[in-house]
């Protein structure tokens, strides 16, 4: 089982800002985390990726407080296409020690 | 834009059966991966490889091997597939282990 959990779903209307929280274990300082967008029958898309504080491109914004227990993707204003589910993923040191989220499905609408 | 490619989006095998998965990609990226995704368990790292010739184990290699001969191709197989291997299947590449990974569309296996 995944060791990095993420709340299982999430409701919003389209328009409103959305913060979705994902808690790790055992992050060190210079490990990534990175967020992923998932449609159905589609293989997973990179929205965005940090290792420190806050990172903002022009889709959304990673928040990773310095106790590094989690890490918070916000979507400024979601639309009815953003519905999807929501991945974290840590990388700690080599690529074998990746870890992906349970995942977060987001529901929006109108 | 980066280019994924997996050989079936369906497949359905037998028990015992060996069964090849390929994954191919055009931007000459230096890793590649393959994961399964299962409902409530996300997406768990079966294998990588970082060049060719090249893998390392994921969480979860029991009953899979890959093969990297060249650099744009990786190949997952199982060796006698099991039921328990019904899945979907993802390959993944990127530029170095913490850049941004490029997924293919997935290869749902049913075994039965």
């Amino acid at each position: 089982l995944a060791k990095t959990t993420q709340p299982i779903s999430m409701d919003s209307y389209e328009g409103q800002e959305v913060n979705i929280t994902c808690s790790h274990n055992n992050i060190a300082t210079n490990d990534y985390i990175t967020w992923y967008q998932q449609f159905p029958s589609q293989g997973p898309r990179f929205i965005i990726q940090g290792y420190k504080t806050k990172v903002t491109n022009e889709v959304a914004s990673l928040f990773i407080p310095a106790d590094r227990k989690s890490s918070t993707l916000s979507l400024p204003r979601v639309f009815l296409s953003d519905t999807a589910v929501y991945y974290c993923l840590e990388l700690t040191g080599t690529a074998s020690k990746l870890t992906f989220g349970t995942g977060t499905r987001l529901q929006v609408t109108l | 834009d980066v280019k994924v490619t997996q050989s079936s989006r369906y497949l359905v095998k037998r028990t015992g059966e060996k069964v090849f998965l390929e994954c191919v990609q055009d931007m000459d990226h230096e890793n590649m991966f393959w994961y399964r995704q299962d409902p409530g368990l996300g997406l768990r790292l079966i294998y990588f490889s970082y060049d060719v010739k090249m893998k390392e184990k994921g969480d979860i290699p029991e009953g899979y091997s890959v093969s990297r001969e060249k650099k744009e191709r990786f190949s997952l197989i199982l060796e006698s597939a099991s039921t328990n291997q019904t899945s979907m299947y993802l390959c993944a590449t990127s530029w170095g282990s913490h850049y941004e990974q490029y997924f293919g569309p997935g290869t749902r296996l049913t075994v039965t």
